[in-house]
């Protein structure tokens, strides 16, 4: 089956300072790869689509210069939360699809941010 | 818009009773997939099942059955027998097809006792 690992599982920042979340596909390449967010128990929102070598596409009333996407590689995006604030904290979850047009995803383990 | 309901936000039950979760969607795709997933304390989803709005035949997976009826825009989730190791909150998503992206609904947040 596919996995997609996602790291660090939890992290506690400082406010003010950035943290960086790892998504990986590990045994296919994901074309596209989402990111949600999560607040205590609360559903899943989706922030952002990203597509490999191009620019994310942000969901309505998601900052992107507070949330960078980065999606270098088949096998690996990055969400950065920069200048990060306690609001921030939450469960980031990503998941990668092998192909656009696929409606099938596969999730991380998820992360769970705490910005004190 | 596609739209995900799960009316209930939590259940209780005592372990081997069973117990259904009700799940309905909205959208105007004739074609779109359902899909159920678990989430436990620790977080992570795990997927359960996924469904095409062609197919409304109803699964049984182990202790688990799901019954799509697409004349009530539903899925639900039947557990039969529940153990403690059920809890968790379970979330029913809906995507269009030919996109990755899933709209979830609310979630149900299941608590088995012994």
């Amino acid at each position: 089956g596919a996995v997609v690992s996602q790291h660090p599982s939890r992290v506690i920042c400082k406010s003010g300072t950035s943290v960086k979340i790892e998504c990986r596909s590990l045994d296919f390449q994901a074309t596209t790869m989402f990111w949600y967010r999560q607040f205590p128990k609360q559903s899943l929102m989706l922030m952002a689509t990203s597509n490999e070598g191009s620019k994310a596409t942000y969901e309505q009333g998601v900052e992107k210069d507070k949330f960078l996407i980065n999606h270098a590689s088949l096998t690996l995006s990055t969400l950065t939360v920069t200048s990060a604030h306690p609001e921030d904290s939450s469960f980031y979850i990503c998941s990668a699809s092998r192909k656009q047009g696929s409606t099938e995803a596969f999730f991380g383990q998820g992360t769970r941010l705490t910005v004190v | 818009a596609q739209k995900v309901t799960q009316a209930q936000t939590e259940i209780s039950v005592v372990e081997k009773e069973d117990v259904t979760l009700d799940c309905v969607y909205e959208t105007r795709d004739t074609t779109y997939y359902l899909f159920w997933y678990k989430q436990p304390p620790s977080g992570e989803l795990v997927f359960l099942i996924r469904r095409n709005s062609f197919d409304e035949q109803n699964e049984i997976s182990g202790r688990y059955s799901w019954n799509f009826q697409k004349s009530t825009s539903s899925f639900n989730f039947t557990i039969t027998a529940s153990q403690v190791v059920d809890s968790a909150v379970y979330f029913c998503a809906l995507s269009e097809a030919g996109y990755s992206t899933l709209t979830f609904g609310k979630g149900t947040m299941l608590l088995v006792s012994p």
